[in-house]
Formats: C-alpha cells, structure tokens, sequence
C-alpha cells in the first residue's frame, strides 16, 4: 500500500513559474526520496533527503522535510516546458520492507 | 554503461498465454525489484530480490513468480496471462533497501 500521498494530483503553471508539490506519510522514515518521470519512461532519482535533514537543494530543486508533519515539498524553480514529467514521492522507514511510492503528481509546465 | 535494461519493451498476449520479462543491470546492486504502474495506481511493488539466489513478496504478488539465478538478472514470469495483468512493468536496482533506484525504460505489456 502506498505510504507517500502526493498534492495535488495534477499541476499546471506556465513556464518560469515556480511549482511545488507536496507529499505527506504515514509512519517515521529513514530517508525520502523524489523521482521524476517523463511519460513512457522509467523513473529517474531527483533528490533523497534523510530523517535528519530539513532541507536539500539540486539545481532548480529544493526539497523540505517536516518528519514532526510527515510531510515533505519538492519545489521547482523558474520551470521549463522540459520539466513536464510526473513527480513521485517514495519513503523507506526503518523496519525490512522496501521503498514504497505514492501515486505521483502530474506536472504540465506551457510554454 | 547500460544501467537497467528490460526486455522485450512490448509484448501481446492472449490470455493463458505464459512469457518472462528479463532485467538485467550491471551495477553490481545487491537489491532488484519488480514494480507494474497502471493509471491512477502509482507504482506496485510486485517482487523483490535481497541478493542472488533469493526472493520476496511484495504488494501484488499474485499470478507472478520472479527467480534471480545470477545476480545481475531478475526474471519476472506470467504463468497464465490474465487480462487483469495488462499494464507497464518496471525493474529496478539499488545497492541497498534505502539507496537510490535505478530503473529500466519498462515493459507495455497487453492481454487481450
């Protein structure tokens, strides 16, 4: 069962907006995750931000963590039409079971 | 360096009809997973490998069975195609459970 809910389901800015997406859970974590993927392909590792941390950038990315919320944001900065993917939240806590995934937030960026 | 690599990327079949999905990755990872996503589902965890030689259930197992011989491959076996199964699948790799996945291009995969 998915851990990780994103907000919303489905975006739309236009280019140079900012988007952010949210993700909320349900127990503690070891570490969260964010993945892109662009349509009709695999998904691809943005950025992983550990139960200790509070915030982690890359680029045009910036990710938050509130673990006392349980809740994370990934926000874009001055998005491109290339940034239209859908953006997956994925959470590991510190029993056995493997990354789990929310079901995604789709993101149309128009140019 | 390939990465993750899933083959066939396509494939039809009729219902009752068997095939394997291979995935195969040349990182070295420890961990191998087989996830399907269908619209509005996210991605299901179906199996999962720790390490050669062995395997795990995930969320839906069911109608599935996986083998990881080498371990550099995880095999995804369809004994008896149900229309139900009718989705993309994607393998995936880690070096651990927590680590960054890495993942194929998928597999379109129809019953009719």
């Amino acid at each position: 069962s998915q851990q990780g809910e994103e907000d919303p389901q489905a975006l739309s800015i236009q280019e140079g907006e900012n988007a952010t997406m949210n993700c909320s859970y349900k127990t503690s974590i070891n570490n969260l995750q964010w993945y892109r993927q662009n349509s009709g392909r695999g998904l691809v590792h943005l950025i992983l931000i550990r139960s200790n941390e509070r915030e982690k950038h890359s680029g045009r990315l910036r990710v938050t963590l509130d673990t006392s919320k349980k809740s994370s944001s990934l926000l874009i900065t001055a998005s491109r039409a290339a940034d239209t993917a859908s953006y997956f939240c994925a959470t590991i806590n510190s029993g056995n079971t493997p990354l789990v995934f929310g079901k995604g937030t789709r993101l149309s960026v128009i140019a | 360096n390939a990465g993750v690599t899933q083959t066939p990327k396509f494939r039809v079949l009729k219902t009752g009809q068997s095939m394997t999905l291979l995935c195969a990755q040349d990182m070295n990872h420890e961990y191998m997973y087989w996830y399907r996503q269908d619209p509005g589902m996210g991605l299901r965890l179906i199996h999962y490998s720790v390490g050669e030689g062995t395997t795990a259930k995930g969320e839906v197992p069911d109608g599935y069975n996986v083998s990881r011989l080498k371990k550099q491959n995880f095999l995804l076996g369809l004994e008896s195609a149900a229309p139900s199964q009718t989705s993309v699948y994607f393998c995936a790799s880690s070096f651990s459970r927590g680590n960054i996945q890495y993942f194929g291009a998928g597999t379109r995969l129809s019953v009719l």
